[in-house]
């Protein structure tokens, strides 16, 4: 079946470290995107990319990178920059007009 | 900006009520419509959509939207909630000259009584 794939489900990390969380899609979808879930605060956007080898920073880049070298593929690397990490992080994929589609998400704890 | 708008933060209903949750977002071009459902722990699930045509559109789980232009409004809603409807509901548009991008709203979290 087509989906979304993220991994790890839960990641712990230590102050200063940098961590990666994995998004893996298998829909041939264009774009991926993602997005910082915090309690009360909705969906807000770190990252985007429309096409391979290329993204575009969303409302709230600081203390994240992301790279898109394969059209599958689009890792999100919280950096030790980034002062408030702990949060629940989704990742998305869509074409054309379609809607988005979401992965069950990765839970990350700073410890 | 593009902004989309859930009024309600919490919503409280009980079992086997009528469930109508709102949605306006900002003027814009004709807009392509998205309610999505988040249990817990767990990503973000397509309800329905609506691109054009009929302006009450059929979902997933017995939900089902109406579009209403003169009100830039996309309500949800459900004739009879069944607890397992308890979650987050977020309604998201993109514009038709802003790519496929979709800005959502910022939730409304459901609370099913029994």
């Amino acid at each position: 079946d087509g989906g979304i794939t993220q991994s790890p489900k839960y990641l712990f990390r230590k102050e200063g470290q940098n961590v990666t969380l994995s998004c893996e899609q298998n829909l041939n979808h264009d774009a991926m995107y993602w997005y910082r879930q915090d309690p009360g605060q909705g969906l807000r956007l770190i990252y985007y990319s429309q096409i391979v080898n290329d993204f575009q920073k969303g409302d709230i880049a600081e203390g994240y990178s992301v790279s898109r070298e394969k059209k599958e593929s689009f890792p999100l690397t919280v950096t030790s920059a980034q002062k408030n990490p702990t949060a629940f992080y989704l990742c998305a994929s869509s074409q054309q007009m379609h809607g988005y589609t979401f992965g069950s998400g990765t839970r990350l704890t700073v410890v | 900006a593009q902004s989309v708008t859930q009024p309600d933060i919490h919503i409280t209903v009980s079992e086997g009520a009528s469930l109508e949750l709102r949605c306006n977002y900002s003027y814009g071009a004709t807009p392509y419509l998205f309610w999505y459902v988040q249990s817990p722990g767990q990503g973000l699930q397509l309800l329905l959509k609506y691109f054009s045509g009929d302006t009450l559109v059929q979902g997933i789980k017995g939900f089902e939207a109406e579009f209403k232009m003169s009100q830039s409004s996309f309500n949800l809603r459900k004739p009879s909630v069944h607890w397992s409807d308890a979650a987050e509901y977020f309604c998201a548009v993109a514009f038709r000259n802003a790519g496929n991008m979709l800005t959502f709203g910022g939730g409304t979290r459901l609370m099913v009584k029994p």
